[in-house]
């Protein structure tokens, strides 16, 4: 099956700064990647995805970064707020049976006021 | 528009016990749906999915079963609980690929300790 990796698995930023954080998947069929931030004890929420047909995808100070060759994606916050302080989970997913949906470990990002 | 239950919130068992959690989702026919659990501090763990009725897919195997006995219901089960069952039980959403599958919508979460 898909293995994701996610790294780091914490990150701490001075408020103002980018937060960059990398997944790498192994199976090349997958094709939808969704980025997910998770505050404690709350559900996971989307915040921004990407399908394998675009490099790269913005919303505000959001972006994600799509590389099919290397077989990794990257979610990047420019000028960090403190309420982007969070878990967030780096995800793909295909299609070939099951819609099977697997998870990296999640980064802790602190931004620090 | 469309939303996802599950129920309970919170649960605490003691060890042998059975389990029983219930997820229902509105507003949307056929979905995929998929049953996580969440270890304090840790990721999701896939546990079981399902593309219709009476259609599970297990991805860890464990003590927990899961049965979709109706289109928009989908049931975490365990006859005898452990200690390591502890943890947040996350159910999710999705539209089927041949709809246009996207993003996957997650309930609200059930909280088990297991004592």
């Amino acid at each position: 099956g898909e293995n994701v990796e996610q790294h780091p698995s914490t990150l701490s930023v001075q408020e103002g700064d980018s937060a960059v954080i990398k997944c790498t998947y192994s199976d090349s069929a997958s094709n939808y990647f969704p980025w997910y931030k998770q505050e404690l004890g709350k559900r996971p929420q989307l915040i921004i995805d990407i399908r394998s047909n675009v490099g790269e995808k913005k919303d505000q100070r959001i972006a994600v970064t799509l590389n099919k060759t290397a077989k990794h994606f990257s979610l990047h916050i420019t000028e960090t707020q403190p309420e982007d302080s969070a878990v967030y989970f780096c995800a793909a997913s295909y299609s070939r049976s099951g819609n099977q949906f697997y998870f990296g470990t999640g980064t802790s990002l602190t931004v620090i006021p | 528009s469309q939303t996802i239950h599950q129920w309970p919130a919170t649960l605490v068992q003691p060890v042998g016990s059975p389990l029983s959690l219930e997820c229902t989702v509105e507003g949307t026919s056929n979905p995929n749906l998929y049953w996580y659990r969440q270890a304090a501090g840790r990721g999701l763990q896939l546990l079981f999915y399902s593309v219709g009725i009476g259609q599970i897919s297990s991805e860890v195997p464990q003590n927990l079963s899961a049965s979709r006995p109706q289109d928009r219901q989908f049931i975490l089960s365990s006859k005898k609980l452990l200690l390591s069952d502890s943890g947040f039980y996350l159910c999710a959403w999705r539209v089927p690929v041949w709809a246009g599958a996207g993003e996957q919508y997650f309930g609200p979460g059930t909280r088990l300790t297991v004592t």
